[in-house]
């Protein structure tokens, strides 16, 4: 069965420094894997995906991820953060044979203190 | 694109009524998902349809839960009786295929007194 896991609930960074959103997965076969965005009271935003190819992706508002096979990660990553860049980030699983649903993880908590 | 549309936005309703939840998916999309959010579950996938058909329903919590789609643009989720324990944010999701990921709708808040 595939999961996901998130392991940290709650990560905190002050805005200008780099942040680090960590992600792992388990899946059959090679993974789809997909990051959202959850600000309050709204649906879910994708930001970005990993379907096959270069290992480091490229997203929305300057968000990037890292995947790594060998440690089935998938951590997101930013290089300068913003405080408008708090919210509640989800990664997500999918697999080739897996119908198209997707796995998300519990949901970490990132806040950008000024 | 007015991407998927859910309604109501809000719903308070009491202990043992029927509560029915209503979504439009983005028009050719294929798959519709049905998700809960909950603070002590997190998002929690309980139905969802390829083509208008049920695929997979095993995460609907009670035969109280019920899922129809009876065409490609017209959604429900519907819950009778309804308990407590049912007031969470209902997500509905549209989208492609699995590879291109989903598009979510804004979600009905229910509040179940």
């Amino acid at each position: 069965a595939q999961s996901v896991a998130q392991p940290e609930d709650q990560v905190n960074v002050a805005e200008g420094n780099p942040l680090t959103v960590k992600c792992t997965y388990s899946v059959s076969g090679n993974p789809y894997l997909f990051w959202y965005v959850q600000y309050p009271n709204r649906g879910l935003q994708f930001l970005l995906k990993y379907i096959t190819g270069d290992n480091l992706v490229k997203g929305s508002y300057g968000f990037e991820a890292e995947f790594n096979k060998s440690q089935t990660s998938f951590h997101l990553k930013k290089p300068s953060a913003l405080v408008s860049d708090s919210a509640l980030y989800f990664c997500a699983v999918s697999g080739y044979n897996q119908g198209g649903k997707l796995i998300f993880g519990q949901g970490t908590e990132l806040s950008v203190k000024p | 694109d007015a991407g998927v549309i859910q309604s109501p936005r809000h719903e308070v309703t009491e202990m043992g009524q029927e509560v029915t939840l209503r979504c439009k998916p983005i028009s050719g999309h294929d798959y519709l998902f049905w998700y809960r959010q909950t603070m002590m579950r997190g998002l929690e996938l309980l139905i969802y349809f390829n083509n208008n058909v049920p695929i997979d329903d095993s995460g609907m919590p009670e035969d109280r839960f019920s899922a129809k789609m009876p065409n490609a643009s017209f959604s429900t989720l519907k819950i009778q009786p309804s308990e407590p324990r049912d007031s969470a944010v209902y997500f509905c999701a549209s989208s492609q295929q699995s590879f291109y990921g989903y598009t979510f709708g804004s979600g009905t808040r229910l509040t179940v007194v």
